[in-house]
């Protein structure tokens, strides 16, 4: 089973449509992050927690919001989502960078807003 | 802010070795990275630096790094057609985020 687990894997909605991207993890971590996945644009920090009551904007965190509602659990909402949130979604999670700060990373879930 | 820019491209023939170049702009990062991306997969660490190293070895990898510019590369010996993927760089910055490049995409030619 894979440590970092995030669902749905594909999402097609339409425009102004509410969605939530859920990430559960087994690793024990307590750092999770989202990022998005565009061509030519690399991954862009989007929201991410260092612990359940720690939430901090990463770089283009307009039009999402986030909620740690465990440890384990980190979901990504976009609460009326329009064409340009058309991207490819990681989760991933951390122990820091006291470690290495290696980021372990779930499989991704594919958004298209039409 | 902070900002990691690498070539977007690199195609190399089957045997030969393959460099791929990043530079970063936070100066304090703790660690850098370098990240793989196969097909259809999410990313996997491939190898890191620690900040105060010049030079890490690991298999068939090599890791450069030159803090003075900020430059950091990464060298695959005898690259093979599983090596195809996208390449990331990636920063640790300063309040513990990591930032990362565009990503490589690497091609290898028969």
């Amino acid at each position: 089973d894979a440590d970092v687990t995030q669902t749905p894997r594909n999402r097609i909605t339409k425009t102004g449509k509410r969605i939530m991207l859920e990430c559960s993890q087994t690793k024990g971590h307590d750092r999770m992050y989202w990022y998005r996945q565009d061509p030519g644009l690399g991954l862009r920090l989007i929201y991410y927690s260092f612990d359940v009551k720690d939430i901090n904007k990463g770089e283009i965190s307009d039009g999402y919001s986030v909620s740690r509602q465990a440890q384990a659990k980190f979901s990504l909402s976009l609460e009326s989502a329009i064409p340009n949130q058309t991207a490819l979604y990681f989760c991933a999670t951390s122990r820091g960078t006291m470690n290495t700060g290696e980021l372990f990373f779930g499989e991704g879930s594919r958004l298209t807003v039409l | 802010g902070e900002d990691v820019e690498q070539s977007l491209f690199l195609s190399v023939r089957e045997g030969d070795s393959s460099v791929i170049n990043c530079t970063y702009t936070d100066s304090s990062s703790t660690y850098l990275y370098w990240y793989k991306q196969e097909p259809g997969a999410g990313l996997q660490l491939l190898t890191y630096i620690f900040s105060n190293m010049d030079m890490k070895q690991d298999q068939r990898l090599t890791v450069l790094l030159n803090k003075k510019d900020k430059h950091l590369s990464l060298r695959i010996a005898d690259t093979q057609t599983g090596d195809s993927a996208i390449y990331f760089c990636a920063e640790s910055t300063r309040d513990d985020k990591i930032i990362f490049g565009k990503g490589t995409r690497l091609h290898i030619l028969p």
